[in-house]
């Protein structure tokens, strides 16, 4: 295991609704990146924070915005939900953002 | 964009034999890494190459980056049913984003 976490494990939303998804990064590490990961498909770099400040982002709306917190854990927020939304969110820590990216189980989300 | 493909998309084999997947990107790496998630899991961390034409081996797996810092590969020797999962490459271009390749999924039969 990582030491990665995140939470919830998986959810339900309609379209339309907000979500919040949570991720507490490994020991250590101050760079945290989210991923989209659609069915079968490789993820897609969604943003990564730096020590609390946005560091990057990939070619996601606005209304894909992110938080990182003191202790390095690091929210991402999806408003006004669309059926496309619907894929396995990753969150991966690392100590910068050229290394080795450490990947935590998921968060499964389901948008009806 | 910068894309990074990799060939096959899928591939069966039967244990014992070989198996390879190739990376390529239309415009020069930084660096790259490859991962591989098993079916329901995550990406898991392999390796990261950065020299041009550097190779790098663990146990029945060898990776390699090409001269010209475009193409990767990873070759598994000798497969085991263990070997079964998704492997992806990923690379960076000067930014802190990492892109990753469309994957190669490993079927081992017994």
């Amino acid at each position: 295991e990582t030491g990665v976490t995140q939470s919830p494990t998986h959810l339900i939303k309609t379209r339309g609704q907000q979500v919040t998804l949570r991720c507490s990064s490994q020991s250590g590490h101050n760079t945290v990146s989210w991923y989209q990961q659609a069915l079968g498909q490789g993820p897609q770099f969604i943003f990564q924070y730096y020590r609390e400040e946005e560091n990057g982002r990939g070619n996601f709306p606005p209304r894909f915005s992110g938080l990182q917190f003191p202790n390095y854990s690091s929210e991402l927020n999806v408003n006004a939900l669309e059926l496309d939304d619907s894929a396995l969110y990753l969150c991966a820590s690392s100590f910068t953002s050229y290394n080795e990216q450490f990947f935590g189980p998921g968060t499964r989300l389901t948008v009806l | 964009g910068q894309q990074v493909m990799q060939i096959p998309q899928y591939q069966h084999v039967q244990e014992g034999e070989d198996f390879t997947t190739y990376c390529n990107s239309s415009t020069t790496l930084s660096n790259i890494q490859w991962y591989k998630q098993r079916p329901g899991g995550h990406p898991v961390f392999l390796i990261q190459l950065v020299k041009s034409g550097e190779v790098k081996k663990q146990k029945r797996l060898t990776f390699q980056f090409g001269e010209a810092k475009k193409n990767s590969s990873l070759h598994i020797t000798a497969t085991q049913t263990t070997d079964v999962g998704t492997y992806f490459c990923a690379g960076t271009y000067n930014t802190d984003k990492l892109i990753f390749g469309t994957g190669t999924r490993l079927q081992v039969f017994p």
